[in-house]
């Protein structure tokens, strides 16, 4: 089945400063999502983003869906920003199952 | 407006006991369903989908089931609990833009 992998696994960071993660997945897809999961285990959906790019206040993402990868970018990082980030993705072949990535541990200091 | 509800939101249960996890939809028809477990650490697993009523796919052999009475009711079930069955458990519902997930149980076996 479709592999999808996350970089980098965690991530500290201070409150103002920007982040990049990146998603890695092995086959052509129809669907790529990304979410936030916060300190309640609330999974809050960003983006759906199976191709191009997409804006949300200081969070956008970007898909290359030919090169097979997606970025999430946040900016100007808040303490609320911490949690898990989660990439996942459905392939091409009729299925709509999502495949989660191991997810991203981000956290804000102040 | 779609929204899914998921309870109860913490269960601890002995092992061998019984286990009834429900999840309900409102605002939507024949939806996509789906149970996904996320046990210690981060990565989580599909256990079961239904494309309609009466209509489940189990992703991995274990010690659970599910149901689906009513287009917009999904139950996850167990007759007898055991320690591994521990963990947290999400209900999704899917469209062709997107998965929503419920808030998710907190299930631990004691």
């Amino acid at each position: 089945g479709i592999q999808v992998e996350q970089s980098p696994p965690d991530l500290i960071l201070q409150e103002g400063a920007n982040s990049t993660l990146r998603c890695n997945f092995s086959d052509s897809v129809n669907n790529l999502q990304w979410f936030h999961q916060n300190p309640w285990g609330q999974l809050i959906n960003l983006f759906y983003i199976p191709s191009g790019t997409k804006q949300n206040g200081r969070l956008s993402a970007t898909t290359v869906a030919t090169e097979r990868y997606s970025l999430l970018y946040i900016s100007s990082s808040q303490t609320t920003d911490s949690g898990v980030y989660f990439c996942a993705v459905s392939g091409q072949g009729g299925s709509e199952k999502l495949v989660f990535g191991k997810g991203m541990k981000l956290t804000v200091n102040p | 407006s779609q929204t899914i509800h998921q309870w109860p939101a913490t269960l601890v249960q002995p092992v061998g006991s019984p286990l009834s996890l429900e999840c309900t939809v409102e605002g939507t028809s024949n939806p996509n369903l789906y149970w996904y477990r996320q046990a210690a650490g981060r990565g989580l697993q599909l256990l079961f989908y239904s494309v309609g009523i009466g209509q489940i796919s189990s992703e991995v052999p274990q010690n659970l089931s599910a149901s689906r009475p009513q287009d917009r009711q999904f139950i996850l079930s167990s007759k007898k609990l055991l320690l591994s069955d521990s963990g947290f458990y999400l209900c999704a519902w899917g469209v062709s833009y997107g998965y929503t997930f419920g808030s998710g149980t907190r299930l631990t076996v004691v």
